[in-house]
């Protein structure tokens, strides 16, 4: 167990719909990153957010959003969603921020979008 | 743009065998270079990583080896076991930026 927690584990939609991912970081880590990963394919860098504030930026489509709350959990929104989207999208966490930091992967979300 | 490259996308050994998977990376100014291991349908998990301040690191039947010079590091696994079939990924995280840059990917099978 990584220590960072994403929900939900498993979710099927429908094209055009919206959805939230959910993310809640290691105890102590203020560095939340999502990333996509399509069948047989890589780790896609979306997004990243430190202590509330994006801090970095990958391909992430204008459809998604996300947000990092005080709390320090974070959410990933995906709307207008095409069959496209379907992906494991997982959430990671760090300590901080900058170089030399270690992050740890949640569990994953796998979206299915029919 | 950063970039990381991954090679070979497929690598097959026989049990028993040394596996080598090399990554090159972009971003002269990265100093952070993780490997991780991930099981089909699971979480990538880290399984060893390097700072830019040494040559080679060590653990166990894993080793990773960097060359800032060419901007290369390769992932060394020795006397391979089938539980080591997985893909493993190498990442580089650049000094003073915030982005994980992950490699492509190495689907690791280790023939029994």
């Amino acid at each position: 167990d990584s220590g960072v927690t994403q929900t939900p584990k498993h979710l099927i939609t429908a094209t055009g719909q919206r959805v939230t991912l959910r993310c809640s970081p290691r105890s102590g880590d203020l560095s939340v990153y999502w990333y996509q990963q399509s069948l047989d394919q890589g780790l896609q860098f979306l997004i990243q957010y430190y202590n509330g504030e994006e801090r970095a930026k990958g391909n992430i489509l204008e459809r998604f959003s996300a947000q990092q709350f005080p709390d320090l959990h974070s959410e990933l929104n995906l709307s207008s969603l095409e069959l496209g989207d379907s992906a494991l999208y997982f959430c990671a966490s760090s300590q901080g921020t900058g170089g030399m930091n270690t992050i740890y992967f949640g569990e994953g979300s796998w979206l299915t979008v029919v | 743009g950063e970039n990381v490259e991954q090679h070979p996308s497929t690598l097959s050994v026989q049990e028993g065998d040394s596996a080598v998977i090399k990554c090159t990376y972009s971003d002269s100014a990265s100093n952070y270079f993780p490997w991780y291991k991930q099981e089909l349908g699971k979480r990538p998990q880290l399984i060893i990583d390097i700072r830019s301040n040494v040559g080679e690191k060590k653990d166990q039947r894993i080793a990773v080896t960097l060359n800032k010079t060419a901007k290369h590091f390769s992932l060394h696994i020795t006397e391979t076991q089938p539980e080591d079939s997985a893909v493993y990924f190498c990442a580089a995280q650049g000094q003073g930026t915030y982005k994980y840059i992950f490699g492509t990917g190495t689907r690791l099978k280790v023939l029994a």
